[in-house]
């Protein structure tokens, strides 16, 4: 079946340095993606999205790379930060499927 | 600001009863959701609305329901609570039609525990 999925259930980095987490998905007609960062306790929080007609979309310190040949998804934060820790999400959606799914997390850690 | 807001934040409740869990947003967002987080699961959609008197199951909507007489709200009823209903409960709204290419905006959450 369709899925969206997570390469790495965790994720540590050091304070300062670049995060990267992916995210892998299996349908093809998906055009839109989302990031989700979730805090503990908190409900997820929008980030950053992307359509398919897009290829590199950057925010603040965040980047979100499609790579629609391989159906991969990836975050890329600069400079993380401690503040950065959270788990983060990507979702999926298509235009003729009136769904969004999420993929399980990446629980990132930023150590000082 | 505009915003979504649940209620309560947390609850305990026991086998059997029925319990509701409100959601109320500010954006005046047509579409709203309700969606429960467990662990090795993510986020599984219960159900949804589009719009006033719309309402829609979605992947795990079995013992629960919703009503939506206005805009504003969505709540959540479980009708007969059981124990593997316990689980971190959000709604969610967003605007325009469906999910299509339409960002989803997630309230703090409702942890409910059913003993």
């Amino acid at each position: 079946g369709e899925s969206v999925g997570l390469h790495l259930p965790t994720l540590s980095v050091q304070e300062g340095d670049n995060s990267i987490i992916n995210c892998a998905y299996s349908n093809s007609a998906s055009d839109y993606f989302i990031w989700y960062k979730q805090e503990s306790g908190k409900g997820p929080q929008f980030i950053i999205d992307i359509r398919s007609n897009m290829d590199k979309r950057q925010g603040q310190r965040v980047t979100v790379l499609l790579n629609k040949t391989v159906k991969h998804l990836s975050l890329q934060i600069a400079a993380t930060q401690p503040g950065d820790s959270a788990v983060y999400f990507c979702a999926e959606t298509s235009y003729n499927n009136n769904d969004m799914r999420f993929g399980a997390g990446t629980r990132l850690t930023v150590k000082p | 600001d505009a915003e979504i807001t649940q209620s309560p934040r947390h609850k305990i409740t026991e086998t059997g009863r029925q319990v509701t869990l409100a959601c109320h947003q500010t954006w005046n967002h047509n579409n709203m959701f309700w969606y429960r987080q467990d662990l090795g699961h993510g986020l599984r959609l219960i159900h949804y609305s589009y719009g006033v008197h719309d309402t829609n199951k979605g992947e795990v909507s079995d013992g629960y329901s919703v009503s939506r007489s206005n805009t504003e709200d969505l709540p959540l009823t479980l009708e007969s609570a059981a124990s593997s209903q316990t689980s971190v409960y959000f709604c969610a709204s967003s605007e325009g039609t469906g999910h299509r290419g339409n960002t989803i905006y997630f309230g703090e959450g409702s942890w409910l525990t059913v003993v």
